[in-house]
């Protein structure tokens, strides 16, 4: 089965830093991967897909790369803002034929001070 | 995009009772999921409901223990049988809109 790892450990930054999280995965690519962001008290909230094809993919001032040879996912928050203090969750479907069924990882939660 | 909303918000509940949470969504959807989230932990994925057929469970779970309703296409219920401590979660629902999942804000239960 897959597994999916994020770094479990706080990640504080300096407002105006790169937040770099990072997303492994171990078994099969998957067609797709997803981060999500979640607040507490709140349902996780769709920031970015990036699919197995594509490398990199922007938004904004967040931007995602896909490294299958790596079974790899970096997500990078720049010029980081204290309103971008979250727990961020990289996300995977759940099996090679199962569109929808996401397989999520247990997050890094980020805290950008002042 | 998609708006999701869930009853209740939260509820604490004894031990051996049932609670049902319903998920509402203001666009029709085919596909909806419910997830928990179980205190510190990611989110796991419980069952798919699609309109129209029985809804399909993940491993570790079972109708008799999440019966789950989809009468149509922007509304469902999950229903948390028996209830234990271990039941104490976050249960959220999802919907699938082309390729975003949008998320409700969850039900927190606390199981005494």
């Amino acid at each position: 089965s897959q597994k999916i790892e994020q770094n479990s450990e706080a990640l504080n930054i300096q407002e105006g830093k790169t937040a770099t999280l990072t997303c492994n995965y171990t078994n099969y690519s998957p067609a797709y991967l997803q981060w999500y962001r979640q607040d507490p008290g709140r349902g996780p909230v769709f920031l970015l897909l990036i699919r197995e094809n594509e490398k990199e993919k922007r938004k904004e001032r967040l931007k995602v790369t896909f490294d299958t040879t790596l079974k790899q996912s970096l997500f990078h928050i720049t010029a980081s803002q204290p309103a971008d203090s979250a727990t961020y969750l990289c996300a995977l479907e759940r099996t090679t034929d199962s569109w929808g069924k996401l397989q999520f990882g247990a997050g890094t939660q980020v805290v950008v001070t002042p | 995009s998609a708006v999701i909303s869930q009853k209740p918000s939260r509820d604490i509940c004894q031990r051996g009772t049932s609670l049902t949470i319903q998920c509402q969504v203001d666009s029709q959807v085919t596909m909806m999921f419910w997830y928990r989230q179980q205190p510190g932990q990611s989110l796991t994925l419980i069952a798919t409901a699609n309109q129209g057929s029985e809804a399909t469970y993940e491993s570790g779970f079972v109708i008799d223990k999440f019966p789950i309703s989809r009468p149509n296409l922007t509304f469902s219920t999950l229903t948390v049988s028996n209830m234990s401590p271990e039941d104490s979660s976050i249960y959220l629902c999802s919907v699938l809109m082309a390729d975003t999942q949008y998320f409700g804000p969850g039900t927190r239960l606390t199981v005494l």
